[in-house]
Protein backbone atom coordinates (compact mmCIF):
# COMPACT_ATOMS: atom_id res chain seq x y z
CA UNK A 1 0.00 0.00 0.00
CA UNK A 2 1.30 3.58 -0.52
CA UNK A 3 1.43 6.03 2.07
CA UNK A 4 3.31 8.35 5.01
CA UNK A 5 4.96 5.92 7.69
CA UNK A 6 5.78 7.70 11.12
CA UNK A 7 7.59 6.05 13.48
CA UNK A 8 7.16 5.42 16.67
CA UNK A 9 4.08 6.15 17.40
CA UNK A 10 4.77 6.94 21.10
CA UNK A 11 8.28 8.64 22.12
CA UNK A 12 9.72 9.38 25.64
CA UNK A 13 13.06 11.28 25.99
CA UNK A 14 15.30 12.38 28.86
CA UNK A 15 16.43 16.32 29.18
CA UNK A 16 19.29 16.48 27.46
CA UNK A 17 19.06 14.05 25.14
CA UNK A 18 18.75 13.73 21.16
CA UNK A 19 16.17 11.66 19.45
CA UNK A 20 15.02 11.35 15.96
CA UNK A 21 11.52 10.76 14.61
CA UNK A 22 11.40 8.61 11.61
CA UNK A 23 9.08 9.35 8.31
CA UNK A 24 9.27 7.38 5.32
CA UNK A 25 6.82 7.57 2.58
CA UNK A 26 6.40 4.86 -1.02
CA UNK A 27 4.19 8.14 -2.87
CA UNK A 28 7.30 9.12 -4.86
CA UNK A 29 6.73 12.36 -3.61
CA UNK A 30 9.31 15.29 -3.70
CA UNK A 31 8.08 16.83 -1.63
CA UNK A 32 7.92 16.56 2.76
CA UNK A 33 7.17 18.19 5.87
CA UNK A 34 7.70 18.25 9.02
CA UNK A 35 5.14 20.31 11.83
CA UNK A 36 4.79 20.24 15.64
CA UNK A 37 0.73 20.87 16.75
CA UNK A 38 0.12 21.84 20.31
CA UNK A 39 -3.17 21.57 22.15
CA UNK A 40 -5.12 24.76 20.88
CA UNK A 41 -2.40 25.46 18.12
CA UNK A 42 -2.79 24.96 14.35
CA UNK A 43 0.40 23.49 12.79
CA UNK A 44 3.47 24.68 13.03
CA UNK A 45 6.10 24.23 10.25
CA UNK A 46 9.70 23.00 11.35
CA UNK A 47 11.65 22.16 7.84
CA UNK A 48 10.57 21.29 4.25
CA UNK A 49 12.32 19.80 1.70
CA UNK A 50 11.51 20.24 -1.60
CA UNK A 51 13.89 17.75 -3.57
CA UNK A 52 16.44 15.28 -2.23
CA UNK A 53 20.00 16.75 -0.46
CA UNK A 54 17.76 19.74 0.03
CA UNK A 55 16.00 21.26 2.74
CA UNK A 56 14.94 24.74 4.06
CA UNK A 57 13.78 25.93 7.51
CA UNK A 58 10.05 26.49 8.73
CA UNK A 59 8.48 29.04 11.02
CA UNK A 60 10.15 27.00 14.39
CA UNK A 61 13.53 25.19 12.89
CA UNK A 62 15.49 26.58 15.73
CA UNK A 63 16.71 23.00 18.23
CA UNK A 64 15.63 21.12 15.37
CA UNK A 65 17.47 19.20 12.39
CA UNK A 66 16.10 17.38 9.38
CA UNK A 67 17.98 15.22 6.52
CA UNK A 68 17.14 13.91 2.96
CA UNK A 69 19.30 12.24 2.04
CA UNK A 70 16.66 9.58 -0.07
CA UNK A 71 13.82 10.52 -1.66
CA UNK A 72 11.79 8.28 0.39
CA UNK A 73 12.56 9.19 3.92
CA UNK A 74 12.74 12.92 5.96
CA UNK A 75 14.12 12.47 9.79
CA UNK A 76 13.47 14.74 12.23
CA UNK A 77 16.27 15.21 15.01
CA UNK A 78 14.85 16.96 18.32
CA UNK A 79 18.10 18.17 19.84
CA UNK A 80 18.69 18.90 23.32
CA UNK A 81 18.59 22.72 22.48
CA UNK A 82 14.90 22.15 21.96
CA UNK A 83 13.70 23.95 25.18
CA UNK A 84 9.93 22.86 24.96
CA UNK A 85 9.86 19.62 22.70
CA UNK A 86 7.13 17.78 24.58
CA UNK A 87 4.59 17.94 21.10
CA UNK A 88 2.73 15.87 18.74
CA UNK A 89 4.57 15.76 15.12
CA UNK A 90 3.49 15.34 11.86
CA UNK A 91 5.33 14.86 8.78
CA UNK A 92 3.86 15.08 5.66
CA UNK A 93 4.59 15.19 1.92
CA UNK A 94 3.35 16.04 -1.25
CA UNK A 95 3.80 15.38 -5.18
CA UNK A 96 5.85 19.10 -5.28
CA UNK A 97 6.03 22.25 -2.90
CA UNK A 98 2.36 23.72 -2.50
CA UNK A 99 1.18 24.45 -5.58
CA UNK A 100 -2.46 25.03 -6.83
CA UNK A 101 -4.12 21.89 -6.48
CA UNK A 102 -1.34 19.38 -4.68
CA UNK A 103 -3.10 17.00 -2.31
CA UNK A 104 -1.03 16.69 0.86
CA UNK A 105 -0.52 13.44 2.83
CA UNK A 106 -0.09 13.46 6.84
CA UNK A 107 1.47 10.44 8.56
CA UNK A 108 0.21 9.66 11.55
CA UNK A 109 2.31 11.55 13.96
CA UNK A 110 4.63 10.65 16.70
CA UNK A 111 3.51 11.87 20.03
CA UNK A 112 7.03 13.20 22.18
CA UNK A 113 7.05 13.45 25.57
CA UNK A 114 10.11 14.47 27.61
CA UNK A 115 10.65 13.00 31.13
CA UNK B 1 -0.72 39.37 9.06
CA UNK B 2 -1.96 36.41 7.47
CA UNK B 3 -4.50 34.85 9.33
CA UNK B 4 -6.78 31.65 9.39
CA UNK B 5 -9.35 32.15 11.85
CA UNK B 6 -11.88 29.06 12.63
CA UNK B 7 -15.25 29.38 14.28
CA UNK B 8 -16.36 27.79 16.35
CA UNK B 9 -13.67 26.58 18.75
CA UNK B 10 -15.42 23.22 19.58
CA UNK B 11 -19.11 22.29 18.77
CA UNK B 12 -21.31 19.51 19.90
CA UNK B 13 -24.36 18.34 18.16
CA UNK B 14 -26.16 15.36 18.18
CA UNK B 15 -26.03 11.70 15.97
CA UNK B 16 -27.49 12.74 12.90
CA UNK B 17 -27.97 16.06 12.88
CA UNK B 18 -26.41 19.16 10.25
CA UNK B 19 -23.66 21.31 11.09
CA UNK B 20 -21.74 24.08 9.90
CA UNK B 21 -18.17 24.80 10.53
CA UNK B 22 -16.45 28.61 9.82
CA UNK B 23 -13.22 29.57 8.35
CA UNK B 24 -12.34 33.05 7.62
CA UNK B 25 -8.99 33.99 6.04
CA UNK B 26 -7.38 37.69 5.63
CA UNK B 27 -4.54 35.60 3.06
CA UNK B 28 -4.07 37.03 0.06
CA UNK B 29 -3.45 35.83 -2.78
CA UNK B 30 -4.40 31.80 -1.76
CA UNK B 31 -3.72 29.17 -5.19
CA UNK B 32 -6.08 26.34 -2.38
CA UNK B 33 -7.96 26.62 0.70
CA UNK B 34 -8.23 22.92 2.56
CA UNK B 35 -10.40 20.95 4.99
CA UNK B 36 -8.93 18.06 7.03
CA UNK B 37 -10.39 16.12 9.27
CA UNK B 38 -7.95 14.91 12.08
CA UNK B 39 -9.07 12.22 14.67
CA UNK B 40 -7.68 12.20 18.03
CA UNK B 41 -4.58 11.46 17.84
CA UNK B 42 -3.75 10.55 14.52
CA UNK B 43 -2.88 12.52 11.24
CA UNK B 44 -4.91 15.01 9.24
CA UNK B 45 -6.75 13.86 6.47
CA UNK B 46 -7.80 15.89 3.46
CA UNK B 47 -11.57 16.66 3.14
CA UNK B 48 -11.70 18.77 0.00
CA UNK B 49 -9.44 21.22 -1.71
CA UNK B 50 -10.75 24.61 -3.67
CA UNK B 51 -8.75 26.98 -5.70
CA UNK B 52 -9.98 30.33 -5.54
CA UNK B 53 -11.93 29.93 -8.88
CA UNK B 54 -14.16 27.56 -7.42
CA UNK B 55 -16.89 28.12 -4.87
CA UNK B 56 -18.19 24.49 -3.41
CA UNK B 57 -16.33 20.83 -3.38
CA UNK B 58 -18.31 18.05 -1.80
CA UNK B 59 -16.92 15.02 -0.79
CA UNK B 60 -19.47 12.35 0.40
CA UNK B 61 -21.52 14.19 3.51
CA UNK B 62 -19.30 16.83 3.72
CA UNK B 63 -19.53 19.98 1.47
CA UNK B 64 -16.92 23.27 1.07
CA UNK B 65 -17.97 26.42 0.02
CA UNK B 66 -15.99 29.33 -0.40
CA UNK B 67 -16.85 33.18 -0.82
CA UNK B 68 -13.89 34.90 -1.78
CA UNK B 69 -15.46 38.24 -1.88
CA UNK B 70 -16.19 38.01 2.12
CA UNK B 71 -12.94 35.53 2.33
CA UNK B 72 -14.90 33.10 4.20
CA UNK B 73 -15.22 29.15 3.96
CA UNK B 74 -17.80 27.00 5.53
CA UNK B 75 -18.01 23.16 5.72
CA UNK B 76 -21.34 21.95 5.95
CA UNK B 77 -21.55 17.92 7.37
CA UNK B 78 -24.97 16.53 7.16
CA UNK B 79 -26.72 13.89 9.03
CA UNK B 80 -23.81 13.48 11.35
CA UNK B 81 -22.46 10.48 12.32
CA UNK B 82 -20.46 9.31 15.46
CA UNK B 83 -17.48 9.07 13.07
CA UNK B 84 -17.76 12.41 12.14
CA UNK B 85 -15.92 13.28 16.51
CA UNK B 86 -12.98 14.79 15.26
CA UNK B 87 -11.54 17.47 15.12
CA UNK B 88 -11.60 20.02 11.31
CA UNK B 89 -8.93 22.29 10.11
CA UNK B 90 -8.84 24.86 7.71
CA UNK B 91 -5.69 25.37 5.78
CA UNK B 92 -4.80 28.61 3.23
CA UNK B 93 -2.09 27.95 0.85
CA UNK B 94 -0.74 31.10 -0.03
CA UNK B 95 0.07 31.95 -4.04
CA UNK B 96 4.01 32.93 -3.15
CA UNK B 97 6.90 31.38 -0.98
CA UNK B 98 5.27 27.86 -0.80
CA UNK B 99 3.63 28.93 2.76
CA UNK B 100 0.48 27.34 3.80
CA UNK B 101 -1.29 28.53 6.92
CA UNK B 102 -3.26 26.16 9.46
CA UNK B 103 -6.07 27.78 11.16
CA UNK B 104 -6.51 25.91 14.93
CA UNK B 105 -9.46 23.85 14.14
CA UNK B 106 -13.14 22.83 15.47
CA UNK B 107 -13.34 19.92 17.59
CA UNK B 108 -16.49 19.01 16.51
CA UNK B 109 -18.42 16.18 19.17
CA UNK B 110 -21.21 14.12 17.96
CA UNK B 111 -23.56 12.42 20.62
CA UNK B 112 -25.55 9.44 20.44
Amino acid sequence: DGGITQSPKYLFRKEGQNVTLSCEQNLNHDAMYWYRQDPGQGLRLIYYSQIVNDFQKGDIAEGYSVSREKKESFPLTVTSAQKNPTAFYLCASSITAYVQNTEAFFGQGTRLTVV
Amino acid sequence: KNQVEQSPQSLIILEGKNCTLQCNYTVSPFSNLRWYKQDTGRGPVSLTIMTFSENTKSNGRYTATLDADTKQSSLHITASQLSDSASYICVVDLNRDDKIIFGKGTRLHILP
